[in-house]
């Protein structure tokens, strides 16, 4: 597609269950960033992808999310045993790596843990 | 580490005229990039601006400039003509220059409304 996809738009949780994320990014970009947005805050960074290897995994708050993108295009943010304060939009965004400097977003997913 | 502040939570401007959104950030880096974003209701963040801090001139697209000054540490977002599609929520954000993870470090947003 023309710019980055996310799904679902939105998301709604039972606390103690597992949501997987999805994020299409624009073909051929290398670079891939998960952000976490709480209500009324900016994004905050997660993890980063080059191709397929997970550069920086230092945003991810718990062992409870766990991001992959086995064959550097579509990426899956995992979070498992939800709890009512992973309720966040979440961001995608790629780039074409290197010094590209210009990251594209998506519309994000809403999730809300109830 | 990095830190973005943007002290106006928002911030009101009428059709056509003339706003200024700030921004301070912290770094004991000497390149960098600073970036304005646009947030509507659907979520999506739109780059408005980007700076090098190499560069001393400031940036402009139509529309949006911005004030860089180095030595403070300030980045205001000056839109002219202001229009209705305008409204939004922006950030300001920072990226490290040739760094490992070209991950962005946000302010808190400011929303802007466009009074017609």
């Amino acid at each position: 597609g023309a710019g980055v996809s996310q799904s679902p738009r939105y998301k709604v949780a039972k606390r103690g269950q597992d949501v997987a994320l999805r994020c299409d990014p624009i073909s051929g970009h290398v670079s891939l960033f998960w952000y976490q947005q709480a209500l009324g805050q900016g994004p905050e960074f997660l993890t980063y992808f080059q191709n397929e290897a997970q550069l920086d995994k230092s945003g991810l708050p718990s062992d409870r999310f766990f991001a992959e993108r086995p064959e550097g295009s579509v990426s899956t943010l995992k979070i498992q045993r939800t709890q009512q304060e992973d309720s966040a939009v979440y961001l995608c965004a790629s780039s074409l790596g290197g010094q590209g400097l210009e990251a594209f977003f998506g519309q994000g997913t809403r999730l809300t843990v109830v | 580490a990095q830190t973005v502040t943007q002290s106006q939570p928002e911030m009101s401007v009428q059709e056509a005229e003339t706003v200024t959104l700030s921004c301070t950030y912290d770094t004991s880096e000497s390149d960098y990039y600073l970036f304005w974003y646009k947030q509507p209701p659907s979520r999506q963040m739109i780059l408005v601006i980007r700076q090098e801090a190499y560069k001393q001139q400031n940036a402009t697209e139509n529309r949006f400039s911005v004030n860089f000054q180095k030595a403070a540490k300030s980045f205001s977002l000056k839109i002219s003509d202001s229009q209705l599609g305008d409204a939004a929520m922006y950030f300001c954000a920072y990226r490290t220059y040739g760094g490992a993870t070209n991950k962005l470090i946000f302010g808190t947003g400011t929303l802007l409304a466009v009074q017609p």
